[in-house]
C-alpha cells in the first residue's frame, strides 16, 4: 500500500516568501507528526495532530510556522516570511491512533520529507 | 522537558555486536522509548520500542533498566547496510511532545 507522501518533494524559495508543505498520511492514520531536520542535525519535533486537532503547538519554532490538518487526512505545513535558517528537510509521519497514557504508542511511519532551501 | 543524549558516532566491523546507549534522565512514567534508524536522504524507519527490561524482535533487542534512565539498542550481527543513524525517541505522554535524540552515527566496516 501507498505509504505517508510529501509534497514538493524539494522547494526553493527567496527569502520573505511564503511556502506551504504537504503531507498526505497513511490512510487510517489519525496521528499525524511534523519535524524539521537541519543538514547533518537530528530531528526537532514541531507538531502532532490526533485527527484534526493539535493539543501543543509550543513545538513550532515562531509564529511564522502554523499546521492544519483537515478531514483527519491531508495536513499542510505553512511557513510566512520564509528566513534563511529556515532551510531544512521537513520531515512527516503518521501512525495509528495512540492508545492514551499508559499505553505504548505506535510506531511512526515517515515521508521522504521536503527539501526546504531558502536563498 | 525531558532531554536524550546519545554518543555521536560508533565504528564496528562486520559481525559484530554493537549496542547504542540512549540516556533519559527525565524520563516520566508513562514513557514509552522507541528506536528508529535512518538513511541519507530517507525518512526514519522503526525498529524497536519498549517501556522496561528487555524486549527483542527479529532485528534488534532493547534493554531497559529497572530506573528507566537509560536504554541501550544491541544489533546483533552487524552488516554494511546497517550503517545509519540511529535515533532514540520518548514519548512524552503527558506533555503531547516527542523528544529525540542526538542520533548516533554508526559506520560498519568490512
Amino acid at each position: 500500500g501507498a505509504g505517508v507522501s510529501q509534497s514538493p518533494s524539494n522547494k526553493v524559495t527567496e527569502k520573505g516568501k511564503d511556502v506551504e508543505l504537504r503531507c498526505d498520511p497513511i490512510s487510517g492514520h489519525t496521528a499525524l507528526y511534523w519535524y524539521r531536520q537541519s543538514l547533518g542535525q537530528g530531528l526537532e519535533f514541531l507538531i502532532y495532530f490526533q485527527g484534526n486537532s493539535a493539543p501543543d503547538k509550543s513545538g513550532l519554532p515562531s509564529d511564522r510556522f502554523s499546521a492544519e490538518r483537515t478531514g483527519g487526512s491531508v495536513s499542510t505545513l505553512t511557513i510566512q516570511r520564509t528566513q534563511q535558517e529556515d532551510s531544512a528537510v521537513y520531515l512527516c509521519a503518521s501512525s495509528f491512533p495512540t492508545s492514551g497514557s499508559g499505553s505504548s504508542y505506535n510506531e511512526q511511519f515517515f515521508g521522504p520529507g521536503t527539501r526546504l532551501t531558502v536563498l | 522537558l525531558a532531554k536524550t543524549t546519545q554518543p555521536i558516532s560508533m565504528d564496528s566491523y562486520e559481525g559484530q555486536e554493537v549496542n547504542i546507549t540512549c540516556s533519559h534522565n527525565n524520563i516520566a512514567t508513562n514513557d514509552y522509548i522507541t528506536w528508529y534508524q535512518q538513511f541519507p536522504s530517507q525518512g526514519p524507519r522503526f525498529i524497536i520500542q519498549g517501556y522496561k527490561t528487555k524486549v527483542t524482535n527479529e532485528v534488534a533487542s532493547l534493554f531497559i533498566p529497572a530506573d528507566r534512565k537509560s536504554s541501550t539498542l544491541s544489533l546483533p550481527r552487524v552488516s554494511l547496510s546497517d550503517t545509519a543513524v540511529y535515533y532514540c525517541l520518548v514519548d512524552l505522554r503527558n506533555t503531547d511532545k516527542l523528544i529525540f535524540g542526538t542520533g548516533t552515527r554508526l559506520q560498519v566496516f568490512p
